[in-house]
């Protein structure tokens, strides 16, 4: 069965340093993956997908995220985080196998950016 | 840009009411889903539906039903509501099983008193 781990459940940096976010997935075949993002009182929007093709994948806001097969995982990253990062970050995985092609979610870390 | 478009922002109802969270599409999506989310818990599917008049339970289907007479419009009802139920309520449609990103509404803070 697909799962979807994230790594720290809270992250805090400082304005202007590189943000990491850490998502493992598991998957028995050719995963796609999401990185959502969600504002306080929001729903939830895509920053980025990855399907199929390059591996690296930019996405909005400057974030971007790759696709690493061999560590099953799914890191998102923005090399200089801004005060209006601060939110909630949801990875995602689905797959055209089990669980009926629906979205995994993990359970979301959220960001804190110290001034 | 598709729109999904949740009915209420806020909604206060009261123990044993009957309520109806509307969630509406405008890009011909043929799944809809009905997710609720607490803090610490995550988000967790309550119905789902990949075409009109079908729905299937989620991983939390207690409590709730759901309503698809029309592809564009999925409806969440809370039978009985019950303070338990108050959370945050975020409904998201997709177009492609598997494949394609869910385009979420803005969601739904329901609070039941």
């Amino acid at each position: 069965a697909q799962s979807v781990t994230q790594l720290g459940s809270h992250v805090s940096v400082s304005e202007g340093a590189l943000v990491l976010l850490r998502c493992n997935y598991s998957s028995s075949v050719p995963p796609y993956l999401f990185w959502y993002v969600q504002y306080p009182n929001q729903g939830l929007q895509l920053l980025l997908k990855y399907t199929t093709g390059a591996t690296l994948v930019k996405g909005i806001n400057g974030f971007e995220a790759e696709f690493k097969k061999s560590e099953t995982s799914f890191h998102l990253t923005k090399p200089s985080a801004h005060m209006s990062d601060a939110a909630e970050y949801f990875c995602a995985v689905s797959d055209l196998g089990n669980q009926g092609g629906k979205l995994i979610f993990g359970q979301g870390t959220e960001l804190s950016v110290k001034p | 840009d598709v729109k999904v478009t949740q009915s209420s922002r806020y909604l206060v109802k009261r123990t044993g009411e009957k309520v109806f969270l509307e969630c509406v599409q405008d890009m011909d999506h043929e799944n809809m889903f009905w997710y609720r989310q607490d803090p610490g818990l995550g988000l967790r599917l309550i119905y789902f539906s990949y075409d009109v008049k079908m729905k299937e339970k989620g991983d939390i289907p207690e409590g709730y039903s759901v309503s698809r007479e029309k592809k564009e419009r999925f409806s969440l009802i809370l039978e009985s509501a019950s303070t338990n139920q108050t959370s945050m309520y975020l409904c998201a449609s997709s177009y492609l099983r598997g494949v394609s990103a869910y385009t979420f509404g803005s969601g739904t803070r329901l609070t039941v008193v």
